[in-house]
């Protein structure tokens, strides 16, 4: 089956330092991919939508200035956050469909950050 | 009203019995649904898709879907100790599984 995968899975960080997440996927090719985080107890909120080209599209409330996005290639999207601070802690995940199964998002292993 | 509402449970249930899940969606224009079942410290994955009216069966597990009453469920029988976790609804208004909506997604616990 389709993998994604997320890399680093955790990374603790300071506050104020910024912190790179990678999401490949390994055996497919993904033109849209897309960033959710989870607050502990809360369900995924999509933060943006990786589109491979162009610029990410972010939803409503999520600072494209603080997280962002590069889809520099059909396999690989990066979320940056910069400036972390406490409130930024959390699980980020990462999904992707394949064209061909329109019904199907692959999700990451997702990447744990905690900012101290 | 939020988008898509899940009770938070816990729902306990003993082991070999018959789970049962409920979501219920806001918007009309909904046209796909999803549940996924996420452990602790995972991330989801899908378990069943439905787009259409009535029941969709695979395996175990049992998506119902009435659009007319904006309402999902997931049955899951012969509940197992592994199927223990959460189980989030997931909706998007066109017919893929792009930019999900998810509920808050509720706690199954089967117990011995």
């Amino acid at each position: 089956g389709a993998v994604v995968s997320q890399h680093p899975s955790w990374v603790i960080c300071k506050s104020g330092t910024s912190v790179k997440i990678e999401c490949r996927s390994l055996d497919f090719q993904a033109t849209t991919m897309f960033w959710y985080r989870q607050f502990p107890k809360q369900s995924l909120m999509l933060m943006a939508t990786s589109n491979e080209g162009s610029k990410a599209t972010y939803e409503q409330g999520v600072e494209k200035d603080k997280f962002l996005i590069n889809h520099a290639s059909l396999t690989l999207s990066t979320l940056t956050v910069t400036s972390a601070h406490p409130e930024d802690s959390s699980f980020y995940i990462c999904s992707a469909p394949r064209a061909v199964e329109t019904d199907t998002q692959y999700f990451g292993p997702g990447t744990r950050l905690t900012v101290l | 009203q939020k988008e898509v509402e899940q009770n938070s449970g816990p729902l306990s249930v003993p082991e070999g019995a018959i789970a049962s899940l409920n979501c219920t969606y806001s918007d009309r224009v909904s046209q796909s649904f999803f549940w996924y079942r996420q452990y602790s410290g995972k991330s989801p994955e899908l378990i069943m898709s439905i787009y259409s009216n009535g029941d969709k069966e695979d395996g175990r597990f049992t998506a119902q879907l009435n659009k007319a009453s904006q309402y999902v469920s997931l049955l899951i029988r012969d509940s197992q100790p592994s199927d223990s976790a959460t189980y989030l609804c997931a909706v998007n208004k066109d017919g893929t599984a792009s930019k999900l909506t998810f509920g808050t997604g509720t706690r199954l616990q089967v117990t011995l």
